[in-house]
């Protein structure tokens, strides 16, 4: 039963380019969070999907970045233009229900901007 | 919006200690607090959590109380070893994504 899955799990881009990071959530779990993760800092909420539904985007900053949960396929975290400031891990969580469910974290992707 | 404070930002115990990190939160209608341990360069991994309906739970040498009146939870880690060192992290949820403490690194010294 493999867990969750992210890739790549390292990405280096230069500034201006874009970034796509892909979650694969647990088999059976249809919930899945992504968060972030600077360097010596804690773990930062940025967006709640379900299949085809962005549920809580709170945490996703207004611009450059985006998510999406399609119905086939990986969850997809796009961050255009990258700067700098956006070098971090991301990691992504999944869960088989929203009610408090237990989030299981894959491995990250960390990028780097140069 | 939820805000969890832990404290404290750093603890270092003798191996065979106790070690004891306190959060506190905002929000009443939350009810799903999970505990994660980071390694350097690893995923968080779950290693204890509490619903509200629970004021304590235990597994082997950790320990996590909630007093919803006071809106703070704690873990406790019993018998310290040197492989506890790692990162701490609180967490506190309702049916969103969860909001997290800013973590506590703990060394616990052979």
């Amino acid at each position: 039963n493999a867990g969750v899955m992210q890739n790549p799990r390292h990405l280096v881009r230069r500034r201006g380019q874009e970034a796509r990071l892909r979650c694969s959530p647990m088999k059976g779990h249809s919930h899945v969070y992504w968060y972030r993760q600077l360097p010596e800092e804690g773990l930062k909420f940025m967006v709640y999907l379900q299949k085809e539904n962005i549920i809580d985007e709170s945490g996703m900053p207004k611009e450059r970045f985006s998510a999406e949960f399609p119905k086939e396929g990986p969850s997809i975290l796009r961050i255009q233009q990258v700067v700098r400031g956006d070098s971090a891990a991301y990691f992504c969580a999944s869960s088989p229900s929203s009610t408090g469910g237990t989030q299981y974290f894959g491995p990250g992707t960390r990028l780097l901007v140069l | 919006g939820e805000n969890v404070e832990q404290h404290p930002s750093t603890l270092s115990v003798q191996e065979g200690d106790s070690a004891v990190i306190k959060c506190t939160y905002s929000d009443s209608a939350s009810n799903y607090f999970p505990w994660y341990k980071q390694e350097l360069g690893k995923r968080p991994q779950l290693i204890i959590d509490i619903r509200s309906n629970v004021g304590e739970k235990k597994d082997q040498r950790i320990a996590v109380t909630l007093n919803k009146t006071a809106k703070h939870f704690s873990l406790h880690i019993t018998e310290t070893q040197p492989e506890d060192s790692a990162v701490y992290f609180c967490a506190a949820s309702k049916w969103e994504g969860m909001r997290f403490g800013a973590g506590t690194r703990l060394t616990v010294k052979p």
